[in-house]
């Protein structure tokens, strides 16, 4: 049972496209919402963060767009480089510290 | 350098044979987690220690063995590796509170039991 479901699997962008990855969630508990960047052979690492009481935060050219009434939020990236590609995972904080991720987006930028 | 490291990177062993992932951090963080990585699952927490011998099952425990006698350290230990546990494994530390959303991953240790 995952209560994070994260789609696509996997998407392929243009340079310079917009890549957008969705996630849902269940749990009304959850007080942050992470998304995590993991390059090939390496450990994830966090990429943007955002409560569920602000509706979007961009930092450069990653955006993050929060619906708490339909309990989804989704990942925006813009201008997306070759560079980017990699996996993303949304994640969701509950009390206790305990993260629970999605199944993670494999994203491909092509030249 | 702040870091997370995990020992060994790549480990391949048979059904049975008893095993221990090292993993410590240098960050003085409280909380600390494993995880298990396969595809299209994510990423599923196996264990986590909220600080010193405070340990609790995550929601994948069965198979698995954590131990956190000294705060920068967290071993994961499996008694008896089956092939069902070959995964990708990451060790992540954190702050508590509410900058226990910012954890901080190893590089990871694939794991292949035959």
């Amino acid at each position: 049972q995952q209560q994070v479901k994260q789609s696509p699997q996997s998407l392929i962008v243009q340079k310079g496209g917009i890549s957008i990855i969705n996630c849902a969630y269940e749990n009304t508990a959850f007080d942050y919402f992470p998304w995590y960047q993991q390059f090939p052979g390496k450990g994830p690492a966090l990429l943007i963060a955002i409560r569920p009481d602000v509706s979007e935060k961009k930092e450069g050219r990653f955006t993050i767009s929060f619906n708490k009434s339909a309990k989804q939020f989704s990942l925006h990236i813009m201008d997306s480089q070759p560079g980017d590609s990699a996996t993303y995972f949304c994640a969701a904080k509950a009390a206790g510290n305990k993260l629970t991720f999605g199944g993670g987006t494999r994203v491909l930028v092509k030249p | 350098e702040a870091q997370v490291t995990q020992n060994p990177r790549y480990l391949i062993t048979v059904t049975g044979k008893k095993l221990t992932v090292t993993c410590s951090q240098n960050m003085n963080h409280e909380y600390m987690s494993w995880y298990r990585q396969d595809p299209g699952l994510g990423l599923r927490q196996i264990y986590y220690s909220m600080n010193v011998e405070v340990t609790d099952k995550g929601d994948v425990p069965e198979g698995y063995k954590v131990s956190r006698k000294e705060k920068r350290n967290f071993p994961l230990i499996l008694e008896s590796p089956s092939p069902n546990q070959t995964s990708l494994y990451f060790c992540a530390s954190s702050k508590g509170g509410l900058a226990s959303y910012e954890q901080y991953f190893g590089p990871g240790t694939r794991l292949t039991v035959t």
